[in-house]
């Protein structure tokens, strides 16, 4: 079974705090994720990553940036945390030996007070 | 660009009852088209999926005809129980190794019994 974990499933941080929200994989997937999901407006790309070291901005990169050192771990950091970056964060990971589906982690609902 | 129109939710159903969840798209080419359950406190699964028109995806009961006329995916269950409580996302992938995913804003479906 494809496993995605996520480091938290609840994180609750105070404004202007740097935030770092960790994703592992075990498939070897080249490909992985990070969504924020939020009442009404479905998922949201904020970044992903096709390889190590190489990533790419999604749909909503502002406020976010990302690391990939290693082929199984993704990070999301929030730079300085505000409170509109409150959200349930989703990773998210895709291979060729899957068919490129995504299979995902359990998500993180953070809070930014 | 890409984008999944799905039907506004909540949905609420007696159990048995038929379920139908609209799904269009807007995409260029043959994108590869999704159906995604997510249930309370969980990541996103996968549910079924459809790769070229005409194709019909189905599990546990659940199917979707990848309409290409139409550019519609409708999620359709004979008859719910009250475990299918969850959210449901479409969402399609272009065609061409194109890694990315675009989701609807997701349909919360509710069965009583």
């Amino acid at each position: 079974d494809v496993k995605v974990t996520q480091s938290s499933r609840y994180l609750v941080k105070r404004t202007g705090e740097k935030v770092f929200l960790e994703c592992v994989q075990d498939m070897d997937h080249e490909n992985m994720f990070w969504y924020r999901q939020d009442p009404g407006l479905g998922l949201r790309l904020i970044y992903f990553s096709y390889d190590v070291k190489m990533k790419e901005k999604g749909d909503i990169p502002e406020g976010y940036s990302v690391s990939r050192e290693k082929k199984e771990r993704f990070s999301l950091i929030l730079e300085s945390a505000s409170t509109n970056q409150t959200s349930m964060y989703l990773c998210a990971s895709s291979g060729q030996v899957d068919g490129y589906e995504q299979y995902f982690g359990p998500g993180t609902r953070l809070t930014v007070t | 660009g890409n984008s999944v129109t799905q039907m506004e939710g909540p949905v609420t159903l007696s159990e048995e009852a038929f379920l139908t969840i609209n799904c269009t798209y807007t995409a260029t080419g043959y994108p590869s088209l999704f159906w995604y359950v997510q249930y309370p406190g969980e990541g996103l699964q996968l549910l079924l999926k459809a790769t070229k028109a005409d194709d019909k995806g189905s599990n546990k009961g659940f199917e979707a005809t990848y309409r290409k006329e139409t550019t519609s995916f409708h999620l359709e269950k004979g008859s719910v129980q009250v475990s299918d409580s969850a959210v449901y996302f479409c969402a399609l992938r272009k065609s061409g190794g194109y890694q990315k995913v675009t989701f609807g804003t997701g349909t919360k479906l509710q069965v009583i019994p």
